[in-house]
């Protein structure tokens, strides 16, 4: 079964529009963190959470927003979508927030903004 | 500002010769340096990591060298098989932060 699940796995958006990226862990980790890859930008770091607390923020623009309604989740919602957001976006988790903690990320979700 | 560089972009080995990655870094504060290995369409995974208390790591085929003096580090991959090929990504960290930075990877291939 898998442990990081995101969904969806395929995302396509027209500009301007917003979306929900959801992520869930089954792993029972207590940190959890969203990265982004492109072809511009290889796995590039986004956001840091650890019990739910938002520990960094790499993202210079408001449009991307990290939710965490329960533990195991955080969804990252962007809005006013730009083709530049395309990218795929991999959610990360591991036991505890630094401390040398290995990251495990989900399979990732692919979006597309046209 | 990259502060995580990595060489060369792309490496194409032999099968059975040893490929040599390396991985360059500027903030001297990174005391954590694992790397990842990514295959096509699937998520980066942990492969092998290295904490400066130690010059060397080894799992296997694959050792990381450490030089903290000259913040540079390689990892080393012996008999190079063709499921090894996939981009190997240096990242760095530290005690007191989550996140990783990612150098830009290196797109290794074996040929058979």
């Amino acid at each position: 079964d898998p442990k990081i699940i995101q969904k969806p796995k395929y995302l396509v958006a027209v500009t301007g529009s917003e979306k929900i990226l959801i992520c869930e862990q089954y792993l029972g980790h207590n940190a959890m963190y969203w990265y982004r890859q492109s072809a511009k930008k290889p796995l590039e770091f986004m956001f840091s959470y650890s019990y739910q607390k938002l520990m960094d923020n790499q993202t210079a623009s408001s449009r991307f927003q990290p939710q965490s309604s329960k533990k195991n989740h955080l969804d990252l919602q962007i809005t006013a979508l730009k083709p530049d957001d395309s990218a795929t976006y991999f959610c990360a988790s591991s036991q505890n927030w630094g401390y040398y903690a290995e990251q495990f990320f989900g399979p990732g979700t692919r979006l597309t903004v046209l | 500002q990259q502060q995580v560089r990595q060489s060369p972009q792309s490496l194409t080995v032999w099968e059975g010769e040893t490929a040599i990655l390396n991985c360059s870094y500027e903030d001297s504060t990174f005391d954590y340096f694992p790397w990842y290995w990514q295959f096509p369409r699937e998520s980066p995974a942990l492969l092998i990591a290295i904490r400066p208390v130690s010059n060397k790591k080894e799992d296997g085929r694959f050792t990381i060298f450490f030089n903290k003096r000259e913040k540079k580090l390689s990892l080393h991959i012996t008999d190079s098989q063709p499921g090894d090929s996939a981009t190997y990504f240096c990242a760095a960290s530290n005690y007191n932060q989550g996140k990783l930075i990612f150098g830009q990877g290196t797109k290794l291939s074996i040929k058979p």
